[in-house]
């Protein structure tokens, strides 16, 4: 199975910062890698697809990068309502893994 | 527009068995895969398996085998997650997900149901 670990596990910021989040896969997986943003008591969100393509309706201070095991999300000014938890999620193969998670939390 | 609509919370006691739906609308069910994620309290999210909608094929995740069954009823687009001889343990929110395929073979769980608790407890 491949193995997704995210980084940091946690992270306090506030309104306006620049947020970067890194996901390393276990082995390559070329751009089969996906973010998703979840608030409390909600369903997980798509915010970014293939590595780097931004889902229809997501904020552009949202991006994605990176290829092979090395991958990041990065916000570029956080607002009040990003403050929630990402998963990033490998869909190179079966079982389909997520990342721990990183929560987002306001400084 | 596209969506995804999950059956309402459950509470049921050790030993019983339950079975959550998850409605699909607004595409054509038998195109994409439903996968099928759950997220125990305050965990992560954790990938059960997924179900060939178009044959009726479903793929279960180590730790997914056995109590846990896939089905579909393509008549009403809807998609089931059955699980039988509840434990505690079995205690989370559970996901449907459309699986979504680019024409490049790329591919994502979009859109998400709005999940469903299933709490076990005597």
């Amino acid at each position: 199975d491949i193995q997704m670990t995210q980084s940091p596990s946690s992270l306090s910021a506030s309104v306006g910062d620049r947020v970067t989040i890194t996901c390393r896969a276990s082995q390559s997986i070329s751009s089969y890698l996906n973010w998703y943003q979840q608030k409390p008591g909600k369903a997980p969100k798509l915010l970014i697809y293939a590595a780097s393509s931004l889902q229809s309706g997501v904020p552009s201070r949202f991006s994605g990068s990176g290829s092979g095991t090395d991958f990041t999300l990065t916000i570029s000014s956080l607002q009040p309502e990003d403050f929630a938890t990402y998963y990033c999620q490998q869909s190179y193969s079966t079982p389909r893994t997520f990342g721990q998670g990183t929560r987002l939390e306001i400084k | 527009q596209v969506q995804l609509v999950q059956s309402g919370s459950e509470l049921k006691k050790p030993g019983a068995s339950v079975k959550v739906s998850c409605k699909a609308s607004g595409y054509t069910f038998t195109s994409y895969a439903m996968n099928w994620v759950r997220q125990a309290p305050g965990q992560g999210l954790e990938w059960m398996g997924w179900i060939n909608t178009n044959t009726g094929n479903p793929t279960y995740a180590q730790g997914f085998t056995g109590r846990f069954v896939f089905s579909l009823d393509t008549s009403v687009s809807t998609a089931y997650l059955q699980i039988s001889s509840l434990k505690a343990e079995d205690t989370a929110v559970y996901y449907c997900a459309r699986d979504f395929y680019s024409s490049s073979g790329l591919n994502w769980f979009d859109p998400w149901g709005q999940g469903t608790l299933v709490t076990v407890s005597s």
